[in-house]
Formats: structure tokens, sequence, C-alpha cells
């Protein structure tokens, strides 16, 4: 079970915002550490889609948007579109001096 | 255009040690950034293993900490893991990457090599 927790899957119809939460504890998210979001399609690199909670990356598009509140973060994707369909997973640091990914979230596009 | 490839055997016995090399392309090693690797089992996410800088400096994962070992050689451009007295357990996708802070996001990733432990 990962320190990080997110969602096993979500869905929703093309056009339309689904949020991924990220959710952490006081040592980790809660800390102060940054959160960071990947895109992973199957037989494919994972993608970098947001960097310190809420950048992205040049060349992705303005529909991901990454956000914090307290121990947790989250994922928002608006505009959603058949190619979305990946799993996603979150990444922040620990003060037990680990790196670590959230468990992942599958999208499904309806 | 930089790029990152894993290579190194597809099948590793019990109890033997997983290595596996990582080749950059289009940018120096020395030139900066962290170096890491990352897996992922079948039907599960992802597990960070460890980073490295060019200078050797490591991180490693307190979990695996007794069995990883991450080295660069800036001669050849290339990074290593390997992985002792690996089980099933360790069968996995593995991955290299880019590191920009060793606590901080990897923003380029090599596609990935599956590595089966059997008998």
């Amino acid at each position: 079970q990962s320190v990080l927790t997110q969602p096993p899957s979500v869905s929703g119809a093309p056009g339309q915002r689904v949020t991924i939460s990220c959710t952490g504890s006081s040592s980790n998210i809660g800390a102060g550490y940054g959160v960071h979001w990947y895109q992973h399609l199957p037989g494919a690199a994972p993608k970098l889609l947001i960097y310190g909670y809420t950048n992205r990356p040049s060349g992705v598009p303005d529909r991901f948007s990454g956000s914090k509140s307290g121990t947790s973060a989250s994922l928002a994707i608006t505009g959603l579109q058949a190619e979305d369909e990946a799993d996603y997973y979150c990444q922040s640091y620990d003060s037990s001096l680990s790196v670590l990914f959230g468990g992942g979230t599958k999208l499904t596009v309806l | 255009q930089m790029q990152l490839q894993e290579s190194g055997p597809g099948l590793v016995k019990p109890s033997e040690t997983l290595s596996l090399t990582c080749t950059v392309s289009g940018y120096s090693i020395s030139s900066g950034y962290f170096w890491g690797w990352i897996r992922q089992p079948p039907g599960k996410g992802l597990e960070w293993l460890g980073t490295v800088y060019h200078s050797g400096t490591s991180f490693y994962n307190p979990s695996l900490k007794s069995r990883v070992t991450i080295s660069v050689d800036t001669s050849k451009n290339q990074f290593s893991l390997k992985l002792s007295s690996v089980t099933a357990a360790d069968t996995a996708i593995y991955y290299c990457a880019r590191i920009v802070d060793p606590i901080a996001e990897s923003d380029l990733w090599g596609q990935g090599t599956l590595v089966t432990v059997s008998s």
C-alpha cells in the first residue's frame, strides 16, 4: 500500500472535467515537499505532466493543471479527450528520505 | 534530442544480481542533473530505487538500500543499476530517468526494460 493514496480509477466523458487526488501526510506533502504528476500510457515511457504542484513543462496542454491543499494534491484535466486515457501517478518526497509514488489512477474516457 | 535507453538481461535467476545500464544520448551526464532508476512490477505502481549524481553521490530507497547500487560512468555517458539477491518480487519493468533534483521530478524517462526473475 502506497504512502501517497490515489483513487484506483476515475472516468469521464469527452469534454468533461475530472480530478485525481493524491493524499499524503505531514511528513511528505504536508511538509512542503513538491508534488509532481506523470501520465503513463501502456508500453510507453512515463511523461511528466506537472511539477512543483502547479507547473507545466513545455508542450503540456493547459487542460492539465495541479493544485495543493494541506496534505493533499490534485490533478485536474479539463476538456477530456480520448487520448487522455492512461494511468496517472503522483510523486513526492518523504522525510524518511525516500522518493514516493502514489499507487496510480487509471483514467477511462467513456 | 536527449534520449535514455535501458539495456541488460531480460531474465535473471533467483538469488543472483540484476544488472542494467542506461545509456544517455544528446546530453552529457557530467553537465548536471541527477540520474535514477524506477521500476514497475506487473499490475502495480511505480517504485523509486535510487538516484546518482555524476560525482558518484547516491541516494537509495531505504527499503532496498542493502541490495541496490547505482553507479555512473561519465566516460561512456552511462549509469548503471545493480540489485542483488533477487527474487520473483523483483520482476518488473525497470526505467531509467533524468532527475532534476534528488527530491524533485524526473523530467525525462527511458522506454523501460522488462526483467523477469525466474529459474
